[in-house]
Order: C-alpha cells, then sequence, then structure tokens
C-alpha cells in the first residue's frame, strides 16, 4: 500500500509570491491534515479536510488555504508569502479522522522563502 | 491552555544503551497520548497510541508509559541503536477541542553514537 505522497519535496519562492503544495493520502483514507514544522515551534495544526469539507482550523492567518477534491487528494495553498513562512510543511491521513487513529505523515514539502 | 512539554531537548547516549523520554501535559478533557519518531528530512513516524486506560504500551524495543492522573508520560528505549538518532514527539489527543484536535511538544532529539 503506497504510502502519503508529497509534492514538491522542495520549493524555494520568493516575499509576495504564493505557493500551492499537493498531498495524496492514503487509499482509502479520507481525513487529511496538513502540519507547519519549524524548528523553534514545532508541530503546527494549519487544517484538517473530510469529505471535501474543512472541519477543523488551527490559528493561522487567512493567507492559508487548502481544499480537498473527491478522490481525498488535497491542496494547501499559501498566498503573499512571508519570509516566516519558511518550514516543513507536513500532511498527514487516516481513515476519518477520529481522535484514536494513527495519522500517516508523507514527508513533507521543505518551502524557502527568500 | 493546552501544552505538551518534553524533555530533554535533546540526548546523546552510546549504542546499546538504554534512555527515558519523558512528555507532560496539560491537554483536557485527554483522549489519547501518541509517540512518533521523525527521522531527519522524514515525515514523523507512529510508535505508539495510548487512551486513558492504557498505562504502558510496547513497540518492539520502545515501550511508552503513561500516568493519566499526573499527566505523564515517558517512552523508553532499550538497547538502543544507530537507527534510534531521530526526534521524538509526543502528540496528545484531547476531546472535542474545537480547532486543535492534536496538540504536540516540541521533541526531544535523540543521537546513539558508537
Amino acid at each position: 500500500k503506497a504510502g502519503v505522497t508529497q509534492t514538491p519535496r522542495y520549493l524555494i519562492k520568493t516575499r509576495g509570491q504564493q505557493v500551492t503544495l499537493s498531498c495524496s493520502p492514503i487509499s482509502g483514507h479520507r481525513s487529511v491534515s496538513w502540519y507547519q514544522q519549524t524548528p523553534g515551534q514545532g508541530l503546527q495544526f494549519l487544517f484538517e479536510y473530510f469529505s471535501e469539507t474543512q472541519r477543523n482550523k488551527g490559528n493561522f492567518p487567512g493567507r492559508f488555504s487548502g481544499r480537498q477534491f473527491s478522490n481525498s487528494r488535497s491542496e494547501m495553498n499559501v498566498s503573499t508569502l512571508e519570509l516566516g513562512d519558511s518550514a516543513l510543511y507536513l500532511c498527514a491521513s487516516s481513515l476519518d479522522g477520529e481522535s484514536n487513529q494513527p495519522q500517516h505523515f508523507g514527508d513533507g514539502t521543505r518551502l524557502s522563502i527568500l | 491552555k493546552n501544552q505538551v512539554e518534553q524533555s530533554p531537548q535533546s540526548l546523546i547516549i552510546l549504542e546499546g544503551k538504554n534512555c527515558t523520554l519523558q512528555c507532560n501535559y496539560t491537554v483536557s478533557p485527554f483522549s489519547n497520548l501518541r509517540w512518533y519518531k521523525q527521522d531527519t528530512g522524514r515525515g514523523p513516524v507512529s510508535l505508539t497510541i495510548m487512551t486513558f486506560s492504557e498505562n504502558t504500551k510496547s513497540n518492539g524495543r520502545y515501550t511508552a508509559t503513561l500516568d493519566a492522573d499526573t499527566k505523564q508520560s515517558s517512552l523508553h528505549i532499550t538497547a538502543s541503536q544507530l537507527s534510534d538518532s531521530a526526534s521524538y514527539i509526543c502528540v496528545v489527543s484531547a476531546w472535542n477541542s474545537g480547532n486543535t484536535p492534536l496538540v504536540f511538544g516540541k521533541g526531544t532529539r535523540l543521537s546513539v553514537i558508537a
């Protein structure tokens, strides 16, 4: 069974640009969550999608948005990039997002803002 | 405020030795506690998930304990190997937590040396 796939693995952008990251969950998983990981803050929850609907949202500005498609694949978009957005963005999937289910993480997209 | 604190921040041990990592949390109401292993440049991988009623769970050389009364957990690694070098992240899930279903610790960076 293929794991969670995130593309691209690395990305370099400049301030003010926008970026779209992609996540393909494990087959059969319908919940997809996104996280930002930085050395100083650790992992921080961005949002969770289930059945094409955003079900939970963390404390990030509106520049961070996402969506989920009917095949459960998800995209995350960041607009008007800032230097502080440089981070590893991780996607995780689970069957239906219930709290007792393990989350399976992808290897992330490393985003660098110049 | 829901928080997860891990100690130590970093640890260096000799190959073959045992070690214990600590996690204290203030998340309420508690649902479950997870330990993840994250290798450099990779996404986190689930080691254990424990609910309120479980006080110990093993996964090979990894044994996690949970004391729900004192809100403490530990991860014990037996007979460490070079491949155990990684960050270990403690994550606590809360019931009906609104916008933040999972609360992450900042991790313990373990280095196993020959």
